[in-house]
């Protein structure tokens, strides 16, 4: 699976939208961008997933550019709750198995 | 329907003990994995199990191991600990189709002094 580059740490205010990068320039054309989130000592969360369209859910939105190189999460409006690691990680659909490689992940901040 | 479930939730052992630990996936999932999370390493695939039988495998040592029983329950062991084993140890399951979505559970926190 292609490596991902992210940001550290990330502060954002509560209430403002939290726009987290990830860099995957190696990115080959059967990778998905998956997003997960850890909240201090929890199992990591699923937040959301795409290969080249925009996504949305309930949670989040996930922007990725034309070239797919990188992409973007968006918290439209963060909470106190939001503050956590969160993971951007690249996986191939195939029938290989079910291994997620993480990187360090960016940790957000959100401040009242 | 119920999430990934782990037991126990917290654990204390002494160094060269073994230990098994314990997960119940969701209902309908029959691909676990398994992974271990410390402050130094982050989070490593240890190993994933389907049908019963390790279908792919991180880098750690034979000291961990682990089997899957036939109502897709997973559990791992490991042998001999030493005081790095101390870690976070999550199981995930998914569905076994290509890109299926990996669910967490909340983990087991292992120390070994």
């Amino acid at each position: 699976d292609a490596k991902t580059t992210q940001p550290p740490s990330m502060d954002c205010a509560e209430g403002r939208a939290a726009n987290l990068p990830c860099n995957h320039s190696t990115i080959s054309g059967n990778e998905y961008v998956y997003w997960y989130r850890q909240i201090h000592s929890q199992g990591p969360q699923y937040i959301i997933h795409g290969l080249k369209n925009n996504e949305t859910n309930e949670m989040a939105s996930l922007i990725i550019t034309e070239d797919r190189k990188s992409s973007t999460l968006i918290l439209p409006h963060a909470t106190l709750r939001d503050t956590a690691v969160y993971y951007c990680i690249v996986r191939a659909h195939n029938n290989a198995g079910n291994m997620l490689t993480f990187g360090g992940g960016t940790r957000l901040m959100v401040k009242p | 329907k119920a999430g990934v479930t782990q037991t126990p939730r917290y654990l204390i052992k002494t160094r060269g003990q073994q230990v098994t630990l314990s997960c119940s996936p969701i209902s309908g999932h029959r691909s676990v994995s398994w992974y271990q999370q410390t402050p130094g390493q982050g989070l490593q695939f240890l190993f994933e199990y389907f049908s019963e039988t390790q279908r792919n495998k991180g880098n750690f040592p034979g000291r961990f191991s682990g089997r899957q029983f036939s109502n897709s329950r997973s559990e791992m062991n490991v042998s001999t600990l030493e005081l790095g084993d101390s870690a976070l140890y999550l199981c995930a399951s998914s569905q076994d189709r290509p890109g299926e979505t990996q669910y967490f559970g909340p983990g087991t926190r292992l120390l070994v002094l």
